[in-house]
């Protein structure tokens, strides 16, 4: 069965550290390009990251310098290294498979909170 | 990385249909054909319902359908029915980045 299982979530304080982990299965992480998107709680969708099946790694502005997504092929695993956190971090965190340009299969999200 | 902008809510009854609009500017909805829109119902991950402005995957209702004129992508819904109340997110490509709509709320009265 081809799926993405978010974990790693949790409550972390302002100025603390945090890293996603998204398992796949059903197919490599490597063979594809693959993203984080984050939705704050009762708000829309946000593109966090992208990394491209070459290697290549993009972010939106807000997270640049404080997140990291990296990849393990051994474990076929698809990371966020989450740094800096801020309050506006807090969110609901997606990995999801790009294809067609578009967001095509998604996981079920882990929660991240951001709270003194 | 501005989002794009969509109708807070929309309504329709049953067998009704419901245009979505999305507005963004020519450095996404505009400049590419990469427009994509999502599903989700409450506590679940999104589905996407359409790909590169008017594609649907596999699976997903023809009652679903997009298009694109200029800066602005719509989403129609048509023969509404009692599942399809859920919020709906327009997204588009925009060079080595995604952006997305605010959402949208449809309520299938």
């Amino acid at each position: 069965e081809v799926q993405l299982v978010e974990s790693g979530g949790g409550l972390v304080q302002p100025g603390g550290s945090l890293r996603l982990s998204c398992a796949a299965s059903g197919f490599t992480v490597s063979s594809k390009d693959m993203s984080w998107v984050r939705q704050a709680p009762g708000k829309g969708l946000e593109w966090v990251s992208i990394m491209y099946s070459g290697g290549t790694t993009k972010y939106t502005d807000s997270v640049k310098g404080r997140l990291t997504i990296s990849r393990d092929k051994s474990k076929n695993t698809l990371y966020l290294q989450m740094n800096s956190l801020r309050v506006d971090d807090t969110a609901v965190y997606y990995c999801a498979t790009n294809k067609w340009f578009a967001f095509d299969m998604w996981g079920q999200g882990t929660m991240v909170t951001v709270s003194s | 990385q501005s989002a794009l902008t969509q109708p807070p809510s929309a309504s329709g009854s049953p067998g009704q249909s419901v245009t979505i609009s999305c507005t963004g500017t020519s450095s996404d909805v505009g400049g590419y054909n990469y427009v994509s829109w999502y599903q989700q119902h409450p506590g679940n991950a999104p589905k996407v319902m359409i790909y590169e402005v008017s594609k649907r995957p596999s699976g997903v209702p023809d009652r679903f359908s997009a298009s694109k004129s200029g800066n602005t992508a719509s989403l129609t819904v048509s023969g509404l029915q009692a599942e399809d109340d859920a919020d709906y997110y327009c997204s588009s490509y925009a060079g080595n980045n995604w952006v997305f709509g605010g959402g949208t709320k449809l309520t299938v009265l």
